[in-house]
C-alpha cells in the first residue's frame, strides 16, 4: 500500500485480556519497528524486525509482550494478561532499512485497558 | 546510541521563520541527523535528514555544522498547520533504532 496500515485504529480491552495488533508496511519494506507512545512522550521503542527476524527486541518491557512477522511483511504485536499501564499508543513504522532513509510511520492502534 | 537535546517548547507568530536547535554532542561518525513532525492523533512524519552541511527540501531547511554535534531544523514562513511536536533523532539506518526524545512542541499563534 501507499502507507503503513495498522489496525485497528482504537481497542478497547478489558484487564487481563489478550489482545493482537496488526501493522501493514509498505510495500518491499525490510525493515519494520514497533513503538509505544504515552501522552506526553515520544514515541518508545519495542522491537525491529528485518525481515522475518527480530533483530533487536530489547525495548519490549516483559515477557507479556510479543510479535511476529512470520512472512516479513505483516506483523502482530501480541499483549498477553493486559494491564492498565498498558495503555498507549501502539506506533508501527518500516523503512527501507539501508542508508538515507527515515521511517515511515502508521497512524497507530490506541490501546485502552479498563 | 547519541541522545539528543532540544528545547521542550517554542511559540511563533504565523509568517515568521523558525529555528529549532538540536544537540548530539555524542553523535557517531555514520550517524545521520532525521526530524520528525508530529500531530495530535498521528504517528511521526518524516521531514528532512542530513548527514552534513546543508540540506533543504520542500518543507524545511537543516543546517548541520562541521563538528555534527548539533543541528537546527529551518521552518520558513510557518502558518498554524505547522503547530506539532518535532522530534530530533541521530542514528544509522542500518537496522539501529532511532531514540526518541520528548520534542519540541512547536505553538504558532496568529
Amino acid at each position: 500500500g501507499a502507507g503503513v496500515s495498522q489496525t485497528p485504529s482504537n481497542k478497547v480491552t478489558e484487564k487481563g485480556k489478550y489482545v493482537e495488533l496488526r501493522c501493514d508496511p509498505i510495500s518491499g519494506h525490510t525493515a519494520l519497528y514497533w513503538y509505544r507512545q504515552s501522552l506526553g512522550q515520544g514515541p518508545e521503542f519495542l522491537i525491529y524486525f528485518q525481515g522475518t527476524g527480530a533483530a533487536d527486541d530489547s525495548g519490549l518491557p516483559n515477557d507479556r509482550f510479543f510479535a511476529v512477522r512470520p512472512e516479513g511483511s505483516v506483523s502482530t504485536l501480541k499483549i498477553q494478561r493486559t494491564e492498565r499501564g498498558d495503555s498507549a499508543v501502539y506506533l508501527c513504522a518500516s523503512s527501507l532499512g539501508t542508508g538515507g532513509y527515515g521511517y515511515t510511520f502508521g497512524s497507530g492502534t490506541r490501546l485502552t485497558v479498563v | 546510541l547519541a541522545k539528543t537535546t532540544q528545547p521542550i517548547s517554542m511559540d511563533s507568530y504565523e509568517g515568521q521563520e523558525v529555528n529549532i536547535t538540536c544537540s548530539h554532542n555524542n553523535i557517531a561518525t555514520n550517524d545521520y541527523i532525521t526530524w520528525y513532525q508530529q500531530f495530535p492523533s498521528q504517528g511521526p512524519r518524516f521531514i528532512i535528514q542530513g548527514y552534513k552541511t546543508k540540506v533543504t527540501n520542500e518543507v524545511a531547511s537543516l543546517f548541520i555544522p562541521a563538528d555534527r554535534k548539533s543541528s537546527t531544523l529551518s521552518l520558513p514562513r510557518v502558518s498554524l498547520s505547522d503547530t506539532a511536536v518535532y522530534y530530533c533523532l541521530v542514528g544509522n539506518n542500518y537496522g539501529q533504532n532511532f531514540v526518541f526524545g520528548p520534542g519540541t512542541r512547536l505553538s504558532v499563534l496568529p
